[in-house]
């Protein structure tokens, strides 16, 4: 099993409605990273988490670490098309990155 | 502009050949590495080098190699020992190994 579960796997959203994205990890997260990926292309780096508890926002973009380090959400306000990609959660692990297997959002105008 | 460049963008192979696929970044990383996407499988770690002249296996690392004569430049070669080469390759750079990683626009290899 993957050390971080993204869930859901996929999401269809209609334009202008909110929506969540969650990440489990098996173990406490010591760095959490969230990317977005267009099909195709590389990884945008959207936000990092390191503190339990900790939150922070990008536009309509809002990330959250829970106080016990272990799951990490990903919220968007206001849905758009220009949302619409595959969002990754990342997590430090000495000196590599694990990777959740990704959600793969679609926004329907 | 500073960032991370893999080139080519597609390229094919025909079964049997070696093909190397290249990664620059002008970031003054000093850390690189080079993950492996499929479909459904988010990224998978093949190679990473904290430094120049030294290099770890991640954890798809057969079938692959890779060097790092300079801090610009982590080559990664897909070698015919490679079962199922065909996927979406995406180079990172760091400063190390716990820093935030850059990601370039990945390579898609087929192989024919």
């Amino acid at each position: 099993s993957q050390e971080l579960e993204q869930s859901p796997q996929s999401l269809i959203v209609q334009e202008g409605k909110n929506l969540t994205i969650n990440c489990t990890s098996s173990k406490t997260l010591y760095g959490l990273y969230w990317y977005k990926q267009k099909y195709g292309e590389g990884l945008i780096f959207l936000m990092m988490l390191q503190k339990g508890g900790e939150e922070k926002s990008h536009e309509k973009i809002t990330a959250k670490l829970d106080e016990k380090k272990q799951q990490s959400s990903l919220h968007i306000t206001a849905s758009q098309p220009s949302h619409a990609g595959i969002y990754l959660c990342g997590a430090t692990r000495n000196n590599d990155m694990r990777f959740g297997a990704g959600t793969r959002l679609t926004v329907k105008p | 502009d500073g960032g991370i460049t893999q080139s080519p963008k597609y390229l094919f192979r025909k079964e049997g050949q070696n093909v190397t696929l290249s990664c620059e970044q002008n970031l003054n990383h000093d850390a690189m590495y080079w993950y492996r996407q499929d479909p459904g499988q988010g990224l998978r770690l093949i190679y990473y080098s904290q430094i120049v002249n030294d290099f770890q296996k991640g954890d798809i690392a057969e079938g692959y190699s890779v060097s790092r004569e300079k801090k610009e430049s982590f080559p990664l070669t897909v070698t015919s020992a490679q079962k199922n080469p065909t996927a979406f390759y995406l180079c990172a750079s760091n400063k190390q190994g716990p820093d935030t990683q850059y990601f370039g626009p990945g390579t898609r290899l087929t192989v024919l």
